[in-house]
């Protein structure tokens, strides 16, 4: 129940093109959703979170879009850039930052 | 600003040896956060720190696992002795607190032979 399923495990996509990655968990007393960037050799670095009272947030070229009732969330990178080339994890937790439950993460290339 | 600093960020050893990994915090910070990254999967928390106390280690292996976070900033974890199936990524964390943004270091990289 704690776990968070997350899809694909690689994603290939043209520069300029909508890279959709999506995640499933269910534990409903998760409450809070962040997706998180990591480059190779360094530390994950938070990207964009979302809470389960809204169904979408955007942040430039990044949203979420999030289904409580089917205990899904997605991230979309709008415009896709070659920088963008990295993996990506969802994450979600109870109560914040108490205790983030990991995705096994997505690599994404976006080829020029 | 400085990020979360980690030492070293690499170590080879052989199966049944020692190690031990450091870490500093972002200055401020009071809660750290100890983590493994096995390859090709998401983190996984081991222990939490709030200032010197550890308030979640239900993760850490203790029969070869410790941690320790003197004087609330440095942290250490230890792993002795070292089995094969340790070999990962080690990642230190913090935040100025509960339910804040955790700022991860670059983690060192683990390869037991």
């Amino acid at each position: 129940q704690q776990q968070v399923k997350q899809s694909p495990q690689s994603l290939i996509v043209q520069k300029g093109g909508i890279s959709i990655i999506n995640c499933a968990y269910e534990n409903t007393a998760f409450d809070y959703f962040p997706w998180y960037q990591q480059f190779p050799g360094k530390g994950p670095a938070l990207l964009i979170a979302i809470r389960p009272d809204v169904s979408e947030k955007k942040e430039g070229r990044f949203t979420i879009s999030f289904n409580k009732s089917a205990k899904q969330f997605s991230l979309h990178i709008m415009d896709s850039q070659p920088g963008d080339s990295a993996t990506y994890f969802c994450a979600a937790s109870v109560g914040g930052y108490n205790k983030l439950i990991f995705g096994a993460g997505t690599r994404l290339a976006v080829h020029p | 600003e400085a990020g979360v600093v980690q030492s070293p960020r690499y170590k080879i050893i052989e199966k049944k040896q020692p190690v031990a990994f450091w870490c500093n915090p972002i200055s401020g910070h009071n809660t750290l956060y100890w983590y493994r990254q096995n390859l090709g999967q998401g983190p996984e928390l081991l222990i939490r720190y709030e200032n010197e106390e550890a308030v979640d280690d239900s993760q850490l292996p203790k029969d070869r696992f410790s941690a320790e976070r003197l004087k609330g900033v440095d942290s250490t974890l230890k792993i002795q002795p070292a089995e094969l199936g340790d070999s990962a990524v080690y990642l230190c964390a913090s935040s100025g607190g509960f339910g804040e943004t955790q700022y991860f270091g670059p983690g060192t990289r683990l390869l037991v032979l």
